[in-house]
């Protein structure tokens, strides 16, 4: 059975920094893509970024480029996803989901159980 | 920005069938995919490359994909399919994935 399972719920203030986890098992983590995504409070799901962890190669939405780091530990199957500044604007809950497909238009099956990161002075 | 654009809102009585769409110059030339998001939950995949249903998901769950225009629709709705539902893409051109807007079903 496949699982994400991400850390739990952050309270930081601005400037801060934070990585948050998303744990997998039940599948080869390192033979498929896995994506962040963003909800803001109110608002729709926003797609931030992907990793390969076979090679780390890593795709950024340009609105999270340079903001955050999606980075991946092969050697226990977790990827993270890390800001070095934190700003409120920041708050919003973060999902890591699975891309599961035969191609790159491939969609997301399985998805961890959400981050809640809370920025606030 | 590569933009799908749903209707912010469809209300349907129980029973009925709602339609959600999702446009986009040309999506018919895409693989769209489809999510079921409801509060303090994690999305959930309702429909795939369009037309697929993943095990589990009622039949009442279906999909087209043609022209600019990309729906779902959901037959002989129950109360429990009240959510926010979001399409999605992959953009070749940037190899980005975008979702769409967001369209909140209310079951009336």
């Amino acid at each position: 059975e496949v699982q994400l399972v991400q850390s739990g719920a952050e309270v930081k203030k601005p400037g801060e920094s934070l990585k948050i986890s998303c744990q997998t098992s039940g599948y080869s983590f390192t033979s498929y893509w896995l994506a962040w995504v963003r909800q803001m409070p109110g608002k729709g799901l926003e797609w931030m970024g992907i990793i390969y962890p076979g090679d780390s190669d890593t795709t950024y939405s340009p609105s999270f480029q340079g903001h955050v780091t999606i980075s991946a530990d092969k050697s226990i199957s977790t990827a993270y996803l890390q800001w070095s500044s934190l700003k409120a604007s920041d708050t919003a809950t973060y999902y890591c989901a699975l891309r599961i497909g035969y191609d790159s238009s491939g969609y997301y099956h399985h998805w961890g159980q959400g981050t809640l990161v809370t920025v606030s002075s | 920005s590569y933009v799908l654009t749903q209707p912010p809102s469809v209300s349907v009585a129980p029973g009925k069938t709602a339609r959600i769409t999702c446009e986009r110059n040309n999506i018919g030339s895409k693989s769209v995919h489809w999510y079921q998001k409801k509060p303090g939950q994690a999305p959930v995949l309702v429909i795939y490359y369009d037309s697929d249903r993943p095990s589990g998901i009622p039949e009442r769950f279906s999909g087209s994909n043609s022209g600019n225009t990309a729906t779902l629709t959901i037959s002989r709705v129950e109360a429990g399919d009240e959510a926010d539902y979001y399409c999605q893409v992959w953009d070749g051109g940037n190899g980005l994935y975008v979702f769409g807007t967001g369209t909140k079903v209310t079951v009336l």
